[in-house]
């Protein structure tokens, strides 16, 4: 079965800095990979996915993910933090002949002015 | 607007109620989800559906019984509520396509039981 960490429960960056959120998934084929933004009180948005190709995905409001399979990783990652992106941001994992995503326990990003 | 939306928001209810929540997509999927996320805000699925046929029914108590009436419709009856079913229930869908298609999310329905 598929598993997804996000060992980071909560991440503070101070507004401008980069960021980078962990991501390790288990799964024993190429997976599907996601990453989704939960702002307070909202649904998910999906921010990018990997399928496969290109290991650097973008994705919206300037996020990008790379897919590393000897890690079995697929950091987010962004330059330049605004405080907009404050929020719970979740990735997770979709497995061959399962409709349905495995997500890791989320990561908090609180960011300073 | 196009969307997955569920209804209600928020719902309260007593400790052995029944209760149900609905959810609609407009955006011509063929797989509806329910998501449950508890207080640590971890997401977990419950239920999929493919062309009104169930696909994933997770270790969920038979309380819960998920009904599809159509494709664009996949709602959520809860029998016997307990304190432990609090939770935030997400509905979801995706596009036609295999598995690899990401999952659009409703709001949410924030469940108190009291």
């Amino acid at each position: 079965a598929q598993s997804v960490t996000q060992p980071d429960i909560h991440i503070t960056v101070s507004e401008g800095a980069s960021l980078e959120l962990r991501c390790n998934y288990s799964y024993g084929a190429t997976p599907y990979l996601f990453w989704y933004v939960q702002s307070p009180g909202q649904g998910l948005q999906l921010l990018l996915k990997y399928f496969s190709g290109d290991t650097l995905v973008q994705g919206i409001k300037g996020f990008e993910a790379e897919f590393k399979r000897s890690q079995s990783s697929f950091n987010l990652r962004k330059p330049s933090v605004h405080w907009s992106d404050a929020a719970e941001y979740f990735c997770a994992v979709g497995a061959a002949g399962r409709r349905a995503l495995t997500f890791g326990s989320g990561t908090r990003l609180q960011v300073q002015p | 607007d196009t969307a997955v939306s569920q209804t209600p928001k928020y719902l309260v209810t007593q400790m052995g109620n029944d209760k149900s929540i609905k959810c609609e997509q407009n955006l011509g999927h063929d797989t509806m989800y329910w998501y449950k996320q508890d207080s640590k805000k971890f997401l977990k699925i419950m239920f999929s559906y493919n062309n009104k046929e169930l696909i994933i029914n997770e270790t969920v108590p038979n309380r819960f019984s998920p009904k599809s009436p159509d494709k664009a419709h996949l709602n959520l009856h809860i029998n016997s509520l307990e304190l432990g079913d609090s939770a935030v229930y997400f509905c979801a869908s995706s596009p036609p396509g295999g598995e690899n298609t990401e999952a659009f999310f409703g709001q949410g329905t924030r469940l108190t039981v009291v």
